[in-house]
């Protein structure tokens, strides 16, 4: 079965540009989510979709958007790019929108876009 | 302050030992406690989940979940080079409708034949 699938898997962008990044979830699953990852650092929370309506934002800039398309894909978008959006952009899906009982519904990552950022 | 600690090592270790790993938090309305394992160039692959205060085994790997002191711990046991990679510790509130989790730095481990 194939897992969650991102891309593109590396691109290089220079400062002012935008970006656009692209997740496929496993299939079956209803929820996205996006994080990203600083060198050195963990994860951190960027949006989350369920059923193509954004259900959490973390703690970004209006210059991060997110939209979920009707057959669950995504796609990250990330305007006037700066040096310190450089990182790995992780997207992640699950069954539903949250965990409850027994917590089978956390998530499955994928392997993430490079953006380098000059 | 972070809402999770952990430190990011590296932590090494010869093959066959036993490893301990542990992160602490500050938000005690956690109730879901995760650990992911990355390797290099790639995206976190859970290892474990556990809900609430308790342990939980699984082959190599023993989670252990303390809410009272606000800690969590992995243990890998009989531990192999195939091992080296950095362990993620990750929260959440447990929401029915939204989740999001909260990754401590990561702990990268060096496990030498």
């Amino acid at each position: 079965d194939a897992g969650v699938t991102q891309s593109p898997t590396h691109l290089i962008k220079t400062r002012g540009q935008q970006v656009t990044l692209r997740c496929s979830p496993i299939s079956g699953h209803k929820s996205v989510s996006w994080y990203q990852q600083v060198l050195g650092q963990g994860p951190q929370f960027i949006f989350q979709y369920y059923e193509k309506e954004e259900r959490g934002r973390g703690n970004f800039p209006d210059r991060f958007s997110a939209r979920q398309f009707p057959n669950y894909s995504s796609e990250l978008n990330v305007n006037a790019l700066l040096l310190g959006d450089s990182a790995l952009y992780l997207c992640a899906s699950s069954f539903f929108a949250g965990l409850a009982g027994s917590g089978a519904n956390v998530l499955t990552f994928g392997a993430g876009s490079r953006l380098t950022v000059l | 302050q972070k809402e999770v600690e952990q430190d990011p090592g590296p932590l090494s270790v010869p093959e066959g030992a036993i490893v301990s790993l542990n992160c602490t938090y500050s938000n005690s309305a956690f109730q879901y406690f995760m650990w992911y394992r990355q390797y290099s160039r790639k995206g976190p692959e859970l290892l474990m989940y556990t809900y609430s205060s308790g342990n939980k085994e699984d082959g190599r790997f023993t989670a252990q979940v303390d809410k009272s002191s606000k800690y969590i711990s992995l243990f890998i046991r009989d531990s192999q080079p195939s091992d080296s990679a950095t362990y993620l510790c990750a929260m959440s509130l447990g929401n029915t409708g939204f989740q999001k989790l909260v990754f401590g730095t990561g702990t990268r481990l060096l496990v030498s034949p």
